[in-house]
């Protein structure tokens, strides 16, 4: 287990609502990133925080927002949820910034449904 | 625009044999190139990585070949076992715009007894 956790397991929300889905990194992990995963797809970066701070984004709309805070706990909040937004959520901390020498940790991923 | 793409889909191997996954890349702005295996219900695992000054890393059963020229590199995996049974992902990172990891889009691997 990478001591990485996300809530909730699954989600599954209406068009137009917005939702907000939580991670816990590792004690210790000052960075944490968060990826959209499409069935059958691989990761896409949606953004990165470090030390509470936006420091790298995706290509993905600014209805796509976030929030670290200072226990190691972030948040990815999604509004006016869209039909292709449904896919799997994944948050990914390491130690520090995430320079290429740091390897980053998964959580399990949050599973969003939009109806 | 897929910046990583990567080859096949899905691939079947029997145990004891060789699994080979292909990546390909076009921005040489990328430095550093991980593969990640994918459990059903898991996230992503790190499994080895390479940096573009050095053409092969070896980690156990798995190596990573890397052609800086031909802006390519590939994961083997000796000696095949069903518990490798996952999906692979390749993915490549930049420093310099975000700090920014790109995937290719996986591999399934199914190992036979």
């Amino acid at each position: 287990e990478t001591g990485v956790t996300q809530s909730p397991t699954h989600l599954i929300k209406t068009r137009g609502q917005q939702v907000t889905l939580r991670c816990s990194s590792q004690s210790g992990h000052n960075t944490v990133s968060w990826y959209q995963q499409a069935l059958g797809q691989g990761p896409q970066f949606i953004f990165q925080y470090y030390r509470e701070e936006e420091n790298g984004r995706g290509n993905f709309p600014p209805r796509f927002s976030g929030l670290q805070f200072p226990n190691y706990s972030s948040e990815l909040n999604v509004n006016a949820l869209e039909l292709d937004d449904s896919a799997l959520y994944l948050c990914a901390s390491s130690p520090r910034l995430a320079g290429g020498t740091d390897t980053q940790y998964f959580g399990p991923g949050t599973r969003l449904t939009v109806l | 625009q897929q910046q990583v793409k990567q080859s096949p889909q899905s691939l079947i191997v029997q145990k004891g044999g060789i699994s080979i996954i292909n990546c390909a890349y076009e921005n040489t702005a990328f430095d550093y190139f991980p593969w990640y295996q994918q459990f059903p219900g898991k996230g992503p695992a790190l499994l080895i990585a390479i940096r573009p000054d050095v053409s092969e890393k070896k980690e156990g059963r798995f190596t990573i070949s890397f052609n800086k020229s031909a802006k390519q590199f590939s994961l083997h995996i000796m000696d095949s076992q069903p518990g490798d049974s996952a999906t692979y992902f390749c993915a490549a990172f930049r420093g310099d715009t975000g700090n920014q990891f790109y995937f290719g889009t996986g591999t399934s691997l199914t190992v036979i007894p």
